[in-house]
């Protein structure tokens, strides 16, 4: 169980595109999800929290117009890069946690990002 | 100070020994205390959690808390170099209200196993 999703596994795409990621939760409803940045070698970098049907709550620095994110269903949330750059060339993670239990968060595999 | 510690390591133990694995944390009104396995490249991984003080084994993972100490540790018996990867100690630092259950993450402590 606790099984999440993300697709696409690897992107690459070019300066000025805009790039989704979805994240999906397999076999639970997930009421929150969270959205991760890591850069090699550092510490994963909460960027927001998603809650099924109201709006992201954002990290401080986190541009909210740039990294659109949308929790449609109590399984899917979405992560939009708006006009991308290379600096936002990062690993991108989801974390979704279930209706009860201790706040555990289970993660998705990743998304890549590479932005030329 | 940061709100959760780990020694950053590398730790190197040889296989078969005891790995032991350690986090404070600053904040006395932590609820919740998480162990993820993160290897190179990939996400992490939910090892254990604990809430109550004390002990909690499951195989050969044992999670140790200790909130008068705002200690947490992590120990892995007969290690494996399958367990070399960076382990992460994480906290929810409170439950409800707008933290939504937010974890806060140490910076990971890198395990190395040899054989």
């Amino acid at each position: 169980g606790a099984v999440v999703s993300q697709h696409p596994s690897r992107v690459i795409c070019k300066s000025g595109t805009s790039v989704k990621i979805e994240c999906r939760s397999l076999d639970f409803q997930a009421t929150t999800m969270f959205w991760y940045r890591q850069f090699p070698k550092k510490s994963l970098m909460l960027m927001a929290t998603s809650n099924e049907g109201s709006k992201a709550t954002y990290e401080q620095g986190v541009e909210k117009d740039k990294f659109l994110i949308n929790h449609a269903s109590l399984t899917l949330s979405t992560l939009t890069v708006t006009s991308a750059h290379p600096e936002d060339s990062s690993f991108y993670i989801c974390s979704a946690r279930g209706l009860g239990g201790p706040y555990e968060q289970y993660f998705g595999p990743g998304t890549r990002l590479t932005v030329t | 100070q940061k709100e959760v510690e780990q020694n950053s390591g590398p730790l190197s133990v040889p296989e078969g020994a005891i790995a032991s694995l350690n986090c404070t944390y600053s904040d006395r009104g932590s609820q919740s205390f998480f162990w993820y396995r993160q290897y190179s490249g990939k996400s992490p991984e939910l090892i254990m959690f604990i809430y109550s003080n004390g002990d909690k084994e499951d195989g050969r993972f044992t999670a140790q808390l200790n909130k008068a100490s705002q200690y947490v540790s992590l120990l892995i018996r007969d290690s494996q170099p399958s367990d070399s990867a960076t382990y992460l100690c994480a906290v929810v630092r409170k439950a409800g209200g707008t933290s939504y259950g937010k974890l806060t993450f140490g910076q990971g402590t890198i395990l190395t196993v040899h054989p």
